[in-house]
């Protein structure tokens, strides 16, 4: 079946390092694939996405593409803040069935 | 506002009481799902409805039940509770089953 993989945290960055999050996937057909970033308390909000092979999504200065050859969807940012500490989870979305997410990897930034 | 409204926001229960947490959508979205998030394990699918009318179990459907009698309500019915139900619920919708999730607050269920 679909899986996500994602690197274990917790992650310990200093601010306006380089931030970079690995995820890869194992999926028949073709998914989409997202990010989704949970603040402590809150639900799980979405962070970028991308829909087929080679596309790049971007938001609030993260981005991710879409690597098909490679199974990933690696996030990164080149300038982390304190208020970028987070939880962060790889999705897929295989047509018709509901997401699949990674077990994701704690962010913490410090100043 | 739209969105996702789960209720409670938390609660402790007694093992083998009978609790029902609710989740409502104005987004009119057709499809709704119910996941739980644990230390480690990340969310888990427990049960999901591509339409009103029509449900599916997840990953996790054992100990919960749902039903979908319109497209804004969700309730996810836990018949009798046991410790390993510990967990935070989170409710999700899409506009349909192929597009990205909006995510509910959660709700914190302890049992004890």
């Amino acid at each position: 079946g679909d899986s996500v993989t994602q690197m274990e945290g917790p992650v310990t960055l200093s601010e306006e390092a380089f931030l970079t999050i690995n995820c890869t996937y194992t999926a028949t057909g073709y998914p989409s694939l997202f990010w989704y970033v949970q603040y402590p308390g809150e639900g799980l909000q979405l962070l970028l996405k991308a829909t087929k092979a080679d596309d790049k999504g971007s938001n609030k200065g993260f981005e991710a593409t879409y690597r098909k050859e490679t199974t990933s969807f690696h996030l990164e940012k080149g300038s982390v803040q304190v208020s970028d500490s987070a939880v962060y989870f790889c999705a897929l979305r295989n047509s018709g069935y509901a997401l699949n997410f990674g077990k994701g990897t704690s962010l913490l930034v410090t100043p | 506002i739209a969105g996702i409204t789960q209720a409670p926001t938390s609660q402790i229960l007694a093992a083998g009481r009978r609790m029902t947490l609710r989740c409502t959508q104005d987004m009119r979205h057709n499809a709704m799902y119910w996941y739980r998030q644990d230390l480690g394990l990340g969310l888990r699918l427990i049960h999901y409805s591509n339409t009103a009318g029509t449900t599916g179990k997840g990953e996790v459907p054992d100990g919960y039940s749902v039903s979908r009698a319109n497209t804004d309500d969700f309730p996810l019915t836990l018949a009798s509770a046991v410790p390993s139900q510990t967990s935070v619920y989170f409710c999700a919708s899409s506009i349909d089953p192929n597009t990205e999730a909006f995510f509910g607050q959660g709700t914190r269920l302890t049992v004890v």
